[in-house]
């Protein structure tokens, strides 16, 4: 079963403007992390938040968490046309097997 | 440091055959998983090993697809017989849980596209 879910499901911007992407989940976390994918590189860990944080930071990056809405969002600046991938948020709800799960995905498209 | 290594890249197959793929992880990473991610969809946790135990396979449809992990190093993810449905792709991760280096983020394999027909 998916625990997070992203919104939207496809999200369409021009170079040079700024993307949004939400993610909802469902039981209390440890922590969550965003990943892209795209077919160059295939699937790549981009940043992690935990619980008890409520904003990160990472280059071009940012990531804010929510836990009393049970929510997070991924914020890319000034966004190239290499931004182009799906995100995926996935949660980690802590004990000691470190396991993920995954939501569905965003799928950016940045137009040059 | 080299990434995860996985292969077959493509592996096309007609159902009731069997097949394998191969992860070999990054160098010290005591933890290993397998997902499968089905098109348009996000990666789905199949089986977890922390060195050459299993810690987590229960989303692993045991009738049809096993795997092992020898040494605690390289793993093999079988399925046999494959049904349609099987049609994904097979992505290998690992990370260093269950060590004092983890920082909480899993590094993935290219992943092997399995078409069954």
């Amino acid at each position: 079963s998916q625990q997070g879910e992203e919104d939207p499901q496809a999200l369409s911007i021009q170079e040079g403007e700024n993307a949004t992407m939400n993610c909802s989940y469902k039981t209390s976390i440890n922590n969550l992390q965003w990943y892209r994918q795209n077919s160059g590189r295939g699937l790549v860990h981009l940043i992690l938040i935990r619980s008890n944080e409520r904003e990160k930071h990472s280059g071009r990056l940012r990531v804010t968490l929510d836990t009393s809405k049970k929510s997070s969002s991924l914020l890319i600046t000034a966004s190239r046309a290499a931004d182009t991938a799906s995100y995926f948020c996935a949660t980690d709800s802590g004990g000691s097997n470190y396991k993920l799960t995954f939501g569905k995905g965003t799928l950016l498209t940045v137009n040059p | 440091e080299a990434g995860v290594a996985q292969s077959p890249r493509y592996k096309i197959i007609e159902k009731r055959q069997s097949v394998a793929f191969w992860c070999n992880p990054i160098s010290g990473h005591a933890t290993l998983y397998w997902y499968q991610q089905i098109l348009g969809q996000g990666p789905k946790l199949l089986i977890q090993f922390q060195n050459n135990g299993v810690v987590d396979d229960s989303q692993l449809p045991k009738d049809r697809f096993s795997a092992e992990r020898l040494k605690g190093v390289d793993s093999t993810l079988k399925i046999q017989p494959a049904k349609l449905e099987d049609s994904a792709v097979y992505l290998c991760a690992s990370s260093s849980a269950g060590t004092g280096a983890f920082l909480g983020g899993q590094y993935f394999g290219p992943g092997t596209r399995l078409t069954v027909t």
